[in-house]
């Protein structure tokens, strides 16, 4: 079975700093997705990454893929306030997508 | 243009009542997917639609669920004599396809909030 793990589940951070959210995943999978979610709002989409080695970068986001190590990060940097939501992969298995149970980040100033 | 949109946004029913949530999807995306998520978690899969083929039922955690599609429209999602462990926020989203020859990206409605009391 397809599990999907996200750490950390819950993180604060100081604006300004740098922080990584990793996910894990179990089976092999080549497409990946990283949303993010503000409290009581849906899912809005940030990165789809489809290969290993995969790199995308928007703002002060940056997520990569390691399709070997079943592994994706999703770095910030310099972190602001803005960016305060939860913040969820999801890995597709010939269409069938699995979420982590999402990474609450709190920027604090 | 228009995005998904689910109806009605929140909804509040007494325990063994039966409950009915619409989906809309983007116009021309004939893949139809419903999710739920319980507060605090992750999302969990239920059921997809892909054009006129058999639904994946493969996530309905039990026969009081259901849902329907009309071709590529709009779709319900039916659930019987509710629990209160059926609260949640239950979130549809749409694709223009469903398949492993290109990426299909799901955009998603802003989800029903479901409180059994």
């Amino acid at each position: 079975e397809l599990k999907v793990e996200q750490n950390p589940l819950f993180l604060s951070m100081q604006e300004g700093k740098n922080y990584t959210i990793y996910c894990n995943y179990s089976t092999t999978s080549d497409r990946l997705y990283w949303y993010r979610q503000d409290p009581g709002k849906s899912l809005e989409s940030l990165f789809v990454l489809l290969s290993n080695g995969a790199v995308k970068q928007e703002g002060r986001l940056m997520a990569s893929l390691d399709t070997k190590a079943r592994l994706s990060t999703l770095h910030i940097t310099a972190a602001v306030h803005d960016l305060s939501a939860t913040y969820f992969c999801a890995v597709d298995i010939y269409n069938d997508m699995r979420f982590g149970a999402g990474t609450r980040l709190t920027v604090k100033p | 243009g228009a995005g998904v949109s689910q109806s009605p946004s929140n909804k509040v029913t007494e325990k063994g009542k039966d409950v009915e949530l619409r989906c809309d999807p983007i116009s021309g995306h004939t893949a139809l997917y419903w999710y739920r998520q319980r507060l605090g978690q992750g999302l969990e899969f239920l059921i997809y639609f892909q054009g006129n083929s058999a639904p994946d039922k493969s996530g309905l955690p039990s026969d009081r669920f259901s849902a329907e599609r009309t071709g590529e429209s709009v779709s319900t999602l039916t659930i019987q004599r509710t629990q209160q462990e059926d609260s949640a926020v239950y979130l549809c989203a749409s694709s223009l396809g469903h398949g492993r020859l290109a990426v299909y990206e799901q955009y998603f409605g802003p989800g029903t909030r479901l409180t059994v009391t």
